[in-house]
């Protein structure tokens, strides 16, 4: 089955640790995207890349850091100079083709520091 | 810049009644639309999209049109049930980047 998979689902990290989280989808889709969700906030960009070894910030990258070294994989990791990393995490991904930018997105990854 | 304003919940209806959740938005040009439903505690699913004006998308008797001249893209559905009980976003997407989402709102049916 296609789709996209995060790992892993709960993640507990000691303040000041960095982590990575990962995020992999098997449908061929070039751009992925990295969102931050807290309650009564929405959704927010944290970064994204139209294509392997290019990536952008979005809108609250500080403290964030990723790669895309392959097409398949976009992992994220949360470092020690994110002032508040506890949130659930979720990586999407869009196909190039076509003109509607729908995006998929994967089971998310809540992260705890404590 | 580009936003997306969707109504506040909590929304709170027993089972069979009429929903509507309303999304407004701003943007330049013609962005493509989007309602996405989240149930607890997993990712987003998309529900439906409409990509030009007075487009309505549909899936699992929820409907919504794209109103150009008011900017909005409301959810509703004719007759909810407990299992539609999630949290529901607005979004729009312009130029194939990021989209924009709302703030959610959390729809809870009652049986």
């Amino acid at each position: 089955d296609g789709g996209i998979t995060q790992s892993p689902k709960y993640l507990f990290r000691k303040e000041g640790q960095n982590v990575t989280l990962s995020c992999e989808q098997n449908l061929n889709h070039d751009a992925m995207y990295w969102y931050r969700q807290d309650p009564g906030q929405g959704l927010r960009l944290i970064y994204y890349s139209q294509i392997v070894n290019d990536f952008q910030k979005g809108d609250i990258a500080e403290g964030y850091s990723v790669s895309r070294e392959k097409k398949e994989s976009f992992p994220l990791t949360v470092t020690s100079a994110q002032k508040n990393p506890t949130a659930f995490y979720l990586c999407a991904s869009r196909s190039s083709g076509g003109s509607s930018y729908e995006q998929y997105f994967g089971p998310g990854t809540r992260l705890t520091v404590t | 810049g580009n936003s997306v304003t969707q109504m506040e919940g909590p929304v709170t209806l027993s089972e069979e009644a009429f929903l509507t959740i309303n999304c407004t938005y701003t943007a330049t040009g013609y962005p493509s639309l989007f309602w996405y439903v989240q149930y607890p505690g997993e990712g987003l699913q998309l529900l439906l999209k409409a990509t030009k004006a007075d487009d309505k998308g549909s899936n699992k008797g929820f409907e919504a049109t794209y109103r150009k001249e008011t900017t909005s893209f409301h959810l509703e559905k004719g007759s909810v049930q407990v299992s539609d009980s999630a949290v529901y976003f607005c979004a729009l997407n312009q130029a194939g980047t990021a989209l924009i989402f709302g703030k959610g709102t959390t729809l809870s049916v009652s049986s």
